[in-house]
């Protein structure tokens, strides 16, 4: 059963850089894309971006001038940053496998508020 | 920006059938946009049900269905069941850009 934990700080500051990473307990980090996505307070879902077992990158064109995903194989995780945040930037985060375009499994999801 | 529209909000009778749309602004919804759909409950982790339009997970109860409707993605659920009461999402994926997008969410009553 593959399993993804989110983790980081639940309370960000206004301007600051949000920090989160994703962990896999069990299964291959090899092959697949990551997904990180969120959904805000009374609003839907929100792809972010995603990144390959090899590296590259993909963005949310509305996001991606603040996001940065990365992975580290090795620790068989992968995370997330999003710089200058604002109060819209509060949310649960999600992190999710893809392979071949089909979206499996997702981790439990991480509060984030952004407040001072 | 690329829009997906869902249904903001149906109502089904318990065992009754029904059927959620997933529109793209930049045209038809094809095999190639690789429909993906998650159910929602609240404090709960998103559920995959549906990936590449049609296919189920192993998980899927198979009241779920997957299609193309009229240039949509759609999701029909049949035989209706109190539990199935939740938001359900599209999430579309664009290869020109190499990105995918989620609809707003359909929430589901069941009455």
């Amino acid at each position: 059963q593959v399993q993804l934990q989110e983790s980081g700080p639940g309370l960000v500051k206004p301007s600051e850089t949000l920090s989160l990473s994703c962990s896999l307990s069990s299964g291959s980090i090899s092959s697949y894309h990551w997904f990180w996505m969120r959904q805000s307070p009374g609003k839907g879902l929100e792809w972010i971006g995603r990144i390959y077992y090899n590296g590259n990158t993909n963005y949310s064109p509305s996001l991606k001038s603040r996001v940065t995903i990365s992975i580290d194989s090795s620790k068989k995780s992968f995370s997330l940053r999003l710089t200058s945040v604002t109060a819209a930037d509060t949310a649960v985060y999600y992190c999710a496998r893809e392979l071949n375009w089909k979206v499996d499994y997702w981790g439990q999801g991480a509060p984030v508020v952004v407040a001072s | 920006q690329t829009v997906v529209t869902q249904e903001p909000s149906l109502t089904v009778s318990p065992g009754g059938t029904v059927t959620l749309t997933c529109a793209s602004s930049t045209g038809a919804v094809t095999g190639a946009s690789s429909a993906n759909w998650f159910q929602l409950k609240p404090g709960q982790a998103p559920k995959s049900l549906i990936y590449g339009t049609r296919n189920k997970h192993s998980w899927t109860p198979a009241r779920f269905s997957g299609s193309l409707v009229g240039g949509k993605a759609a999701l029909t659920l049949s035989g209706v069941q109190l539990e199935d009461e939740a938001e359900y999402f599209c999430l579309l994926f664009y290869g020109d850009d190499q990105i995918w997008v989620f609809g707003g969410g359909t929430k589901l009553s069941v009455l």
